[in-house]
């Protein structure tokens, strides 16, 4: 069973680009969760995506934004960056719009200079 | 809304040595809580969870007891090894007004170093 997946594992961008990160969600699941975590905090919940549709959405702003794909995969988009936004951005996959336990990526460490 | 306190770290022990490291929770319902590890460099992976009150969520030698009436969920282990040295979150889990998105929420995480 291969687990959960992303890409790129590093990013170095300037303030003002764009950014996409992409997340493979594990076998069987059908949900995905993006999470930001700053050094030395825990992650904090962006959005998660159930059957290709945002399913609930944390405390950020509109310059994130993400995508599902039939096959369940998902990008998380983050337009206009900010030196704030440096930070490890993490997917989990699960089942049944995230109530079962979510599983967690490696994550994609992004650096805004 | 839900937040979740967790003890402040860095925590040092020596091998073999007894570990807690508190958690208490604020939230409205009956939230699942869970303990989560990330060493370093990787993702999050959970270590243990409970559904309910009363509940003891236990692996690799870690237990956590789900205390509704103190809303706590403290992580213990009797003997520390270390390639227990690692980075621990708890984390609550919780559903929207509607039912349809849950999500979990965490608190700031613990560094533990565990020396020879």
């Amino acid at each position: 069973e291969t687990g959960v997946t992303q890409s790129p594992t590093h990013l170095i961008k300037t303030r003002g680009q764009q950014v996409t990160l992409r997340c493979s969600s594990q076998s069987g699941h059908n949900t995905v969760s993006w999470y930001q975590q700053a050094l030395g905090q825990g992650p904090q919940f962006i959005f998660q995506y159930y059957r290709e549709e945002e399913n609930g959405r944390g405390n950020f702003p509109p310059r994130f934004s993400g995508l599902q794909f039939p096959n369940y995969s998902s990008e998380l988009n983050v337009n206009a960056l900010e030196l704030d936004d440096s930070a490890l951005y993490l997917c989990a996959s699960s089942t049944l719009g995230g109530a079962e336990t979510q599983y967690f990526g490696p994550g994609t460490r992004l650096l805004v200079l | 809304g839900d937040s979740v306190t967790q003890m402040e770290g860095p925590v040092t022990l020596s091998e073999e040595a007894f570990l807690t490291i508190n958690c208490t929770y604020t939230a409205t319902g009956y939230p699942s809580l869970f303990w989560y590890v990330q060493y370093p460099g990787e993702g999050l992976q959970l270590l243990l969870k409970a559904t309910k009150a009363d509940d003891k969520g236990s692996n690799k030698g870690f237990e956590a007891t789900y205390r509704k009436e103190t809303t706590s969920f403290h992580l213990e282990k009797g003997s520390v090894q270390v390639s227990d040295s690692a980075v621990y979150f708890c984390a609550l889990g919780s559903s929207n007004s509607g039912g349809s998105n849950y999500k979990l929420t965490f608190g700031k995480g613990t560094l533990l170093t565990v020396n020879p």
